[in-house]
């Protein structure tokens, strides 16, 4: 398995503005994504964190609200922006280290008020 | 795209019965089934997966049955504890999709003394 780490662990954050949301993995990791949980609700994939490139988005996610950097093979970022009390969620991003195996990190709680 | 239904929503057993929690998948192409443990405030932990290569698998006192005629994989848990109740949920995702996973809704299992 891979030592993911996120940061913020949790905000709280007015509407209209941008939060960064930060991961970290001790090891050099083939696959990044990052995912929406939503209170109460299953995990919705919104892009695959592609290293040196633009990320690939599912349906219904876009690169202005949700921007993704993935500089190198242990980091990532996920900018949720103009926030509105809708994108309250937990985002968590997970890593595929070998194989088919994805694990996640632990999480960033977001409130917008 | 995948779809992933799962039941039921909610299941309460009492501690050592057993719990089944069921997955259908529409898509005959995936062939990668993983089971999540997501705790109270927790990330979701990888407990138990299976290929379509293989009709089940076991891992002490948990086991994952999948047919792939019926696009169906189920999760059995014998002799429940407390310590399992949590909510569970399935995945699946197939080669050539780059890991992606679709989630089911997920399955609150309670285990009661």
């Amino acid at each position: 398995s891979a030592v993911i780490s996120q940061k913020p662990s949790r905000d709280i954050c007015q509407r209209g503005t941008s939060l960064t949301i930060q991961c970290q993995v001790d090891s050099q990791v083939t696959m990044m994504f990052w995912y929406r949980q939503q209170p109460g609700q299953s995990l919705t994939l919104i892009a695959t964190a592609n290293q040196g490139s633009e990320a690939t988005y599912e349906s219904g996610f876009v690169i202005d609200k949700f921007p993704i950097s993935r500089p190198n093979l242990t980091f990532s970022t996920l900018t949720v922006s103009n926030m509105s009390p809708e994108d309250s969620s937990i985002y968590l991003c997970s890593v595929v280290v070998v194989g088919e195996t994805q694990y996640f990190g632990p999480g960033t709680r977001l409130l917008v008020l | 795209g995948e779809n992933v239904e799962q039941h039921p929503s909610t299941l309460s057993v009492q501690e050592g019965d057993s719990a089944v929690i069921k997955c259908t998948y529409s898509d005959s192409a995936s062939n990668y089934f993983p089971w999540y443990k997501q705790e109270l405030g927790k990330r979701p932990q990888l407990i138990i997966d299976i290929r379509s290569n293989v009709g089940e698998k076991k891992d002490q006192r948990i086991a994952v049955t999948l047919n792939k005629t019926a696009k169906h994989f189920s999760l059995h848990i014998t002799e429940t504890q407390p310590e399992d109740s949590a909510v569970y949920f399935c995945a699946a995702s197939k080669t050539g999709t780059a890991s992606k996973l679709t989630f089911g809704t997920g399955t609150r299992l309670q285990v009661t003394l």
